[in-house]
């Protein structure tokens, strides 16, 4: 069975730096696995995706994560947090084999400090 | 022009009511899926239809009832509701299942009373 787990339901950064929230997932198979975000009252939205192409995949608004199968972690990172980036952010995972369905994370709330 | 379109945004309803969601995309994408998120907002698949069909069916009780009248439409309906049921749904849609970037839709924030 697939699962993903996302360290630290909250996190809190200054604006101007790093930004890490960590995603580990558990697959028998080779996983696509995502990042999405949720700002408050809206849907999710797709930040990056990998799909075993490129292991560092890099998204919108300035955000990458790098797919490490050794450790089976996907961390999302950004160099330098800005206000705007105060959300909810979920990590996903699907199957190669299309099971067609994403399973979430719980999701990590990141908020920026002025 | 809203890609993945739920109505209501909101929903008030006493216990035992029926009532509706529904959800249109206009991305012309083949997969829909409804997802609920409880208030930790963790998020769960419910269904999932591919060109109407019903193709994933979570252990969700059978008050819940998906239907896919056309490949843009997929409708949530749900009898008997219960205080457990209030949380937000959350419409979605893909080009096809599984890898590819699903688009979400607002959500509807069911509260049953």
């Amino acid at each position: 069975a697939q699962s993903v787990t996302q360290l630290g339901s909250h996190v809190s950064v200054s604006e101007g730096a790093l930004v890490l929230l960590r995603c580990n997932y558990s697959s028998s198979v080779p996983p696509y696995l995502f990042w999405y975000v949720q700002y408050p009252n809206q849907g999710l939205q797709l930040l990056l995706k990998y799909t075993s192409a490129a292991t560092l995949v890099k998204g919108i608004n300035g955000f990458e994560a790098e797919f490490k199968k050794s450790e089976t972690s996907f961390h999302l990172t950004k160099p330098s947090a800005h206000m705007s980036d105060a959300a909810e952010y979920f990590c996903a995972v699907t199957r190669s084999d299309s099971s067609y369905k994403l399973i979430f994370g719980s999701g990590t709330r990141l908020l920026v400090r002025p | 022009d809203t890609a993945v379109s739920q109505t209501p945004k909101y929903l008030v309803t006493q216990m035992g009511n029926d009532k509706s969601i529904k959800c249109e995309q206009n991305l012309g994408h083949d997969t829909m899926y409804w997802y609920k998120q409880d208030s930790k907002k963790f998020l769960k698949i419910m269904f999932s239809y591919n060109n109407k069909e019903l193709i994933i069916n979570e252990t969700v009780p059978n008050r819940f009832s998906p239907k896919s009248p056309d490949k843009a439409h997929l409708n949530l309906h749900i009898n008997s509701l219960e205080l457990g049921d209030s949380a937000v749904y959350f419409c979605a849609s893909s080009q096809d299942p599984g890898n590819t970037e699903a688009f979400f839709g607002q959500g509807t924030r069911l509260t049953v009373v």
